[in-house]
């Protein structure tokens, strides 16, 4: 297996609505990221997990909640969410926490805020 | 601060036709290079990635070169297909602590028949 599953592909959720984001891997790999990408714009990084911890947080606001439950998964908890929070969310793993081999991407979850 | 910048922002070219896209990046100390397609509302897909000593590397009608001197990329696509409409992303990751990718703009590909 060498991709990352994330599912849904689609939703949509109003401001008051809770959800959760799930990214999974196979592959061994002991790192992984949250992007947040808006049209037309370069992904952002937003959260990076390293052997199930996490180590970066790039200042995202508290309404975004990652977890890492083992090291093949990754959830991205989301709660009171505004209209601009729209926008396409790709989760991507690597071998270790260097990134060196390389950054394998899953097909993101396009998420609409109402 | 490092940058990727990339060139040209969109390009519109018929199918069979060559082109070039660029890459130029201040990211340092260098590590590596990756290009990556990306399709509308899909994530990046990785088409090579290459480190400082390596000058061009090929993958089917996709070669990409790299000039470490002057920090310069570049994404040759041959004979390009309709299904080659996509944007392409340069990323270049750094040595440092944080071991981060700095993502370029894209360039967006429309192959049209």
């Amino acid at each position: 297996d060498t991709e990352v599953t994330q599912t849904p592909k689609h939703l949509v959720m109003g401001m008051t609505n809770k959800k959760s984001l799930k990214c999974e891997q196979h592959m061994g790999h002991r790192a992984m990221y949250w992007y947040k990408q808006k049209a037309k714009k370069p992904p952002e990084l937003m959260f990076v997990y390293s052997y199930e911890k996490l180590s970066i947080n790039e200042s995202v606001p508290s309404r975004f909640s990652p977890e890492c439950p083992n090291s093949s998964l990754l959830n991205l908890h989301l709660h009171a969410l505004q209209p601009e929070d729209s926008a396409l969310y790709l989760c991507a793993s690597s071998p270790r926490g260097t990134g060196v081999y390389g950054y394998t991407f899953g097909s993101g979850t396009r998420l609409t805020v109402v | 601060k490092n940058q990727v910048e990339q060139s040209p922002q969109s390009l519109i070219i018929l199918e069979g036709k060559n082109c070039t896209l660029q890459c130029n990046y201040t990211v340092s100390p260098f590590s590596n290079l990756r290009w990556y397609k990306q399709d509308t509302g899909r994530g990046p897909v990785s088409l090579t990635i290459m480190t400082f000593s390596e000058n061009t590397k090929s993958n089917g009608r996709y070669t990409a070169t790299l000039d470490a001197d002057t920090k310069q990329s570049s994404l040759h696509i041959t004979a390009s297909q309709l299904s080659d409409s996509a944007s392409y992303i340069c990323v270049v990751r750094s040595n440092n602590a944080g071991n981060m990718l700095t993502f370029g703009g894209g360039t967006r590909l429309m192959v049209k028949p």
